[in-house]
């Protein structure tokens, strides 16, 4: 079955530091991989996505490549900001529903 | 344009009792989906419905769970009787059509607590 493991958290984080979670996935077929994140308080939110090998993601600094070698989508942003603390779930779509990771908490310090 | 809209926003039930979660999708948005998160992990899907049919409702407990979208529109997910684990937030989400490439929107959630 599918299935997407991503990296405990939490991370905690300075200002202005990099960022990165792993995210690595099982499909049985091509599924679209997407990041999603839930800032306090409010909802899951689309982040970004990719729907094919290489295909890569970006919005708000943050990027995710998709990588069909390593089965991997990892989230990576060059300079955190206080405002990126938030839960980041990495999540796969391969026949019609999404499955999620289990999240990971994300504090940025200033 | 208007987000998934969910109520109610938080419920607090003794366990036996029934409780119900609505749920009105973006305008135009076939797909409706539940999902049910428990502290700590990631959403699981329980029902997926498009326009009033059921899609996947593979992971649903019948026992005890049921939900409808009679018109194709708004839905509802009751749960009865609840035990004490259904503790959890329940999310509602919409998408255009369903597929594995489009996005779905999410609503702010019901978080249940059942004691």
């Amino acid at each position: 079955g599918n299935s997407v493991t991503q990296m405990e958290g939490p991370v905690t984080l300075s200002e202005e530091a990099f960022l990165t979670i792993n995210c690595t996935y099982t499909a049985t077929g091509y599924p679209s991989l997407f990041w999603y994140v839930q800032y306090p308080g409010e909802g899951l939110q689309l982040l970004l996505k990719a729907t094919k090998a290489d295909d890569k993601g970006s919005n708000k600094g943050f990027e995710a490549t998709y990588r069909k070698e390593t089965t991997s989508f990892h989230l990576e942003k060059g300079s955190v900001q206080v405002s990126d603390s938030a839960v980041y779930f990495c999540a796969l779509n391969d026949d019609y529903k999404l499955s999620f990771g289990a999240g990971t908490t994300v504090t940025v310090r200033a | 344009e208007a987000g998934v809209a969910q109520s109610p926003r938080y419920k607090i039930i003794e366990k036996r009792q029934s409780v119900a979660f609505w749920c009105n999708p973006i305008s135009g948005h076939a797909t409706l989906y539940w999902y049910q998160q428990i502290l700590g992990q990631g959403p699981k899907l329980l029902i997926q419905f498009q326009n009033n049919g059921v899609v996947d409702d593979s992971q649903l407990p019948k026992d005890r769970f049921s939900a409808e979208r009679l018109k194709g529109v708004d839905s509802t997910l009751k749960i009865q009787p609840a035990k004490l684990e259904d503790s959890a937030v329940y999310l509602c989400a919409s998408s255009l059509g369903g597929t594995s490439e489009e996005t779905q929107y999410f609503g702010p959630g019901t978080r249940l607590l059942v004691l």
